[in-house]
C-alpha cells in the first residue's frame, strides 16, 4: 500500500518551544519534501530531500530544519516556534527529484500559541 | 523565482456542467506542470500534469491545455460529478528539478 504517513496530525505548542515533525513512506521514493499551506497562499516548499543526508534548502527555509538519517523517514524540526510559524504541515514523496508524481500526507495542523 | 497565479479562487458549477480552471506562469524555463485535488482534512493528490512538448492532454473527464506563448495552462473538467467537489492545485516546475511552485488553490463546488 502506497502511503505517506504524517504524526502527531494535530499539535498545539508554546512559542518557544521546540516542535518536532515526522514522516515516513512505505515506497522506497529517494525525494522527500516539506511544505506549509497557508490560506491564500497555497503551499510553499520548506526543504527538499534527495536521499539520506542529502538535504537542500526550498523557498521558506529559515526557522525550519530537517533530518533524513533513513530513507524511509523525514523529519521537520521548528527550534523556538514563533506563533507564524502557525499553519498546516504536508510532508510529500517522489519517486526521483525531477518532474515526479508527488504523495502527500494528510498533513499536521499546527499551532503556536 | 517562478510564480504562479491561479486565477479564480472559488467556483461553482451545477453537476453535469464543465468546469474551468486558469493559471499563469512567470518562468518560461518551466516545462512540467502538474495539478492536484485536496478534498477536506486530506493532503493533495496528484489527478493530472502536462509538459511543454505537447498542448493538449486528456485522461477521461479532465482536459489540460497548455499556452506557452502566453504562460498560461488551464484545467477543465467535463461532465461534473458531486465528487469533483474540491480544492484544486495548479503548478509548475523547469525540466530536470521537482520543485514545484504551486498556485493559491480553486475552491470547486459542484451543485447537485
Amino acid at each position: 500500500d502506497m502511503k505517506v504517513t504524517q504524526m502527531p496530525r494535530y499539535l498545539i505548542k508554546r512559542m518557544g518551544e521546540n516542535v518536532l515533525l515526522e514522516c515516513g513512506q512505505d515506497m522506497s521514493h529517494e525525494t522527500m519534501y516539506w511544505y506549509r499551506q497557508d490560506p491564500g497562499l497555497g503551499l510553499q516548499l520548506i526543504y527538499i530531500s534527495y536521499d539520506v543526508d542529502s538535504n537542500s534548502e526550498g523557498d521558506i527555509p529559515k526557522g525550519y530544519r530537517v533530518s533524513r538519517k533513513k530513507r524511509e523517514h523525514f523529519s521537520l524540526i521548528l527550534d523556538s516556534a514563533k506563533t507564524n510559524q502557525t499553519s498546516v504541515y504536508f510532508c510529500a514523496s517522489s519517486l526521483g527529484p525531477s518532474a515526479e508524481t508527488l504523495y502527500f500526507g494528510s498533513g499536521t495542523r499546527l499551532t503556536v500559541l | 523565482g517562478e510564480k504562479v497565479e491561479q486565477h479564480e479562487s472559488t467556483l461553482s458549477v451545477r453537476e453535469g456542467d464543465s468546469a474551468v480552471i486558469n493559471c499563469t506562469y512567470t518562468d518560461t524555463a518551466s516545462s512540467y506542470f502538474p495539478w492536484y485535488k485536496q478534498e477536506a482534512g486530506k493532503g493533495l493528490h496528484f489527478v493530472i500534469d502536462i509538459r511543454s512538448n505537447v498542448d493538449r492532454k486528456q485522461s477521461q473527464r479532465l482536459i489540460v491545455l497548455l499556452d506557452k506563448k502566453a504562460k498560461r495552462f488551464s484545467l477543465h473538467i467535463t461532465a461534473t460529478q458531486p465528487e469533483d467537489s474540491a480544492i484544486y492545485f495548479c503548478a509548475a516546475a523547469t525540466g530536470g528539478n521537482n520543485k514545484l511552485t504551486f498556485g493559491q488553490g480553486t475552491v470547486l463546488s459542484v451543485i447537485p
